[in-house]
C-alpha cells in the first residue's frame, strides 16, 4: 500500500445516480489531488487542494464536485454523468510547496463505469 | 499546457537490454519527475530531477534533464520482465502553483 487509499475500487453507476469517490492519507501531507485517466489520454489534473485551499480546474463539469473536509480526506461527488465520464480516477497526495518540489504518491485509482 | 510528451509511444525490448525513454515539454519548469504505471493502477513516482541538475541516478535508473532543449530522457538499465510498465514524465512549471502535469506516457513491455 502506498499510504493513498481510494474506495471503491470498481463502480458502476447510471447517468441519473449520484455517487461519490472517497480518498484518505495517512502520509502527514497538505496537499490532495483529483486525476481524471481516460484511455490513450494525459492524466487530467482535475482538482487541487493546497494547504487547505482549493483550486479548481475551470474546464471540469459541475456534475463533478469535490469536497475536502480536513487535510486527509478528499471526496468526489458525482452526479447526473455522462458515458464519457468512465475513467480511472486517481486520488493523490504530496506536501505543500510552492512551485512543487515533492513526489506525488498517488492511490490505487477507482475504475468508473457510467452506464 | 504544460504537458510533456513522451517518446517513443511504445517501446519492446529483451530482458537484460537497456531502455530509454525521452519527453520533451513545452515551457519553463522548477523540476522533472518520472512515474511509472501498472496496468490500471495508480502511479508510483521513480525520481525527480531539479532545473539545476543535468543528471541523477537510482539504482538501475538514470534521469538526464536538458534544460535548454526542454527534454529528459529515462534509462532503465539491465531491464526485467517486471519493469513492464507504462512510464510518464511530470513536471511543475514556474508559475509557483503546485499542480504537477503529465505526458503521455511510453508503455514498456520487457520480454523475457
Amino acid at each position: 500500500e502506498t499510504g493513498v487509499t481510494q474506495t471503491p475500487r470498481h463502480l458502476v453507476m447510471g447517468m441519473t445516480n449520484k455517487k461519490s469517490l472517497k480518498c484518505e492519507q495517512h502520509l502527514g501531507h497538505n496537499a490532495m489531488y483529483w486525476y481524471k485517466q481516460s484511455a490513450k489520454k494525459p492524466l487530467e489534473l482535475m482538482f487541487v487542494y493546497s494547504l487547505e485551499e482549493r483550486v479548481e480546474n475551470n474546464s471540469v463539469p459541475s456534475r463533478f464536485s469535490p469536497e475536502c473536509p480536513n487535510s486527509s480526506h478528499l471526496f468526489l461527488h458525482l452526479h447526473t454523468l455522462q458515458p464519457e465520464d468512465s475513467a480511472l480516477y486517481l486520488c493523490a497526495s504530496s506536501p505543500y510547496q510552492r512551485g512543487g518540489g515533492y513526489g506525488y504518491t498517488f492511490g490505487s485509482g477507482t475504475r468508473l463505469t457510467v452506464v | 499546457s504544460q504537458q510533456g510528451e513522451e517518446d517513443p509511444q511504445a517501446l519492446s525490448i529483451q530482458e537484460g537490454e537497456n531502455a530509454t525513454m525521452n519527453c520533451s515539454y513545452k515551457t519553463s519548469i522548477n523540476n522533472l519527475q518520472w512515474y511509472r504505471q501498472n496496468s490500471g493502477r495508480g502511479l508510483v513516482h521513480l525520481i525527480l530531477i531539479r532545473s539545476n541538475e543535468r543528471e541523477k541516478h537510482s539504482g538501475r535508473l538514470r534521469v538526464t534533464l536538458d534544460t535548454s532543449k526542454k527534454s529528459s530522457s529515462l534509462l532503465i538499465t539491465a531491464s526485467r520482465a517486471a519493469d513492464t510498465a507504462s512510464y510518464f514524465c511530470a513536471s511543475h512549471d514556474q508559475t509557483g502553483a503546485n499542480n504537477l502535469f503529465f505526458g503521455t506516457g511510453t508503455r514498456l513491455t520487457v520480454i523475457p
